[in-house]
């Protein structure tokens, strides 16, 4: 079946301007997380879905970043005012069960000029 | 002091050598462990789970010390398709990545 999938691919944005990143997970996870990461750097933990709920959201990191899954799927992050910091590959994963095997999305490359 | 704790590399090795990695985590309660590979401009995928009683994939071996809570990573007869990130993934009710170990193998 499908993989994780996100769009936009690639998102160049200015500062001070409003983003929506998505998040396609495999059909049938219940647990959909999103990370941010910088060049070097290993994935950041933001927040994790089960199901519609966010059951950890402490890794966002102040309250520009929102998330919703409304209906269980599909996810949406959101970012208000970018700044140039926020410059990052976001990446989605999605597991069955929450602590099982993660799987990626290719990632949305966001760059905030 | 970060979750997840791994060596600081790069690692650069010849063809046919013996690598190994290390990490270290510090939560006692952290329940799921595993390796991710991950090559470069390209999302991270599972390399292999972590089980107390160690396990063996081909030419990678893993271990977990809940003790000591450390992970290790062994790469046998190392191949230059090899060089890659290795993240270190420590899960309890979330996952947590290590920094990453740069491996790059050579002819």
């Amino acid at each position: 079946g499908a993989g994780v999938s996100q769009t936009p691919s690639n998102k160049v944005t200015e500062k001070g301007k409003y983003v929506e990143l998505r998040c396609d997970p495999i059909s049938g996870h219940t647990a959909l997380y999103w990370y941010r990461q910088s060049l070097g750097q290993g994935p950041e933990f933001l927040i994790y879905f089960q199901g519609t709920g966010a059951a950890d959201d402490s890794g966002l990191p102040n309250d520009r970043f929102f998330a919703v899954r409304p209906e269980g799927s599909v996810s949406t992050l959101k970012i208000q005012r970018t700044e140039r910091g926020d410059s990052a590959v976001y990446l989605c994963a999605s597991s069955s069960l929450v602590s099982d095997t993660q799987y990626f999305g290719p990632g949305t490359r966001l760059t905030v000029l | 002091r970060k979750e997840v704790e791994q060596d600081p590399g790069p690692f650069n090795v010849p063809e046919g050598a013996t690598v190994a990695f290390n990490c270290t985590y510090s939560n006692s309660a952290s329940q799921s462990f595993f390796w991710y590979r991950q090559d470069c401009r390209k999302e991270p995928k599972l390399l292999m789970s972590v089980y107390s009683s160690g396990n063996e994939d081909g030419r990678f071996t893993a271990q977990l010390n809940r003790a000591s809570q450390y992970i290790s990573l062994l790469i046998r007869d190392s191949k230059l398709s090899d060089s890659a990130t290795y993240l270190c993934v420590v899960g309890h009710n979330d996952m947590r990545f290590g920094a990453g170990t740069r491996l790059t193998v050579k002819p």
